[in-house]
């Protein structure tokens, strides 16, 4: 069955402190996989995506996330984090090469950032 | 500026009423979708439609109808059927015929039973 999970429901970090949030998916065609991100009712916004090539792909601020097909995972890091990185994140996994087809979403992992 | 509208923003319903959530979009795109986001529940798909006059279900359809009339428009319609339709009502479209490419939302429809 194709799924994805996030298995942080939530977590709390310090402004300034590095994040890492984890996302691991099993798809049965060759992936492509994205990070939204929600501020509380609003819409998704695309932070980034991969569909093919360099396994580390950069995103809207100052996020990024590295493809490892080995663990099926697609973890989205950021260095130092700001007060306004609080959201709810969503990863994503769609078929590749398949125009069209609807993407799947994990459960969500809510970020709250500390002072 | 080229996007996705959703409206209303908010929408009240009295047991036993069908309602109608809109969404339109000037982006061109031939897919269009809908999702139902409940708390800790993430996304869950309801129908997408890849091209004018073709819809699918989704995963969780039942209680649900759309239509696909023209490009731009995917309306939704909440049916009295639909047994706990209090949610949050998120619209997203893609260019279908192009493949590994995202999909845009619009900023979503609270939906509440009264």
């Amino acid at each position: 069955a194709q799924s994805v999970t996030q298995p942080d429901i939530h977590i709390t970090v310090s402004e300034g402190a590095s994040l890492e949030l984890r996302c691991n998916y099993s798809y049965g065609a060759t992936p492509y996989l994205f990070w939204y991100v929600q501020s509380p009712g609003q819409g998704l916004q695309l932070l980034l995506k991969y569909f093919s090539g360099d396994t580390l792909v950069q995103g809207i601020k100052g996020f990024e996330a590295e493809f490892k097909r080995s663990q099926s995972s697609f973890n989205l890091r950021k260095p130092s984090v700001h007060w306004s990185d609080a959201a709810e994140y969503f990863c994503a996994v769609g078929a590749a090469n398949q125009a069209g087809t609807a993407l799947i979403f994990g459960k969500g992992t809510t970020l709250s950032v500390s002072s | 500026d080229g996007g996705i509208t959703q409206s209303p923003k908010y929408l009240f319903r009295k047991e036993g009423q069908n309602v109608t959530l809109s969404c339109e979009q000037n982006l061109n795109h031939d897919a269009m979708y809908w999702y139902r986001q409940d708390p800790g529940q993430g996304l869950r798909l309801i129908y997408y439609s890849q091209i004018v006059n073709d819809f699918q279900k989704g995963d969780i359809a039942e209680g649900y109808s759309v239509s696909r009339e023209k490009k731009e428009s995917f309306p939704l319609t909440v049916t009295s059927a639909q047994k706990n339709p209090t949610a949050f009502y998120l619209c997203a479209s893609s260019m279908a015929r192009v493949a590994n490419t995202e999909a845009f939302f619009g900023q979503g429809t609270r939906l509440t039973v009264v």
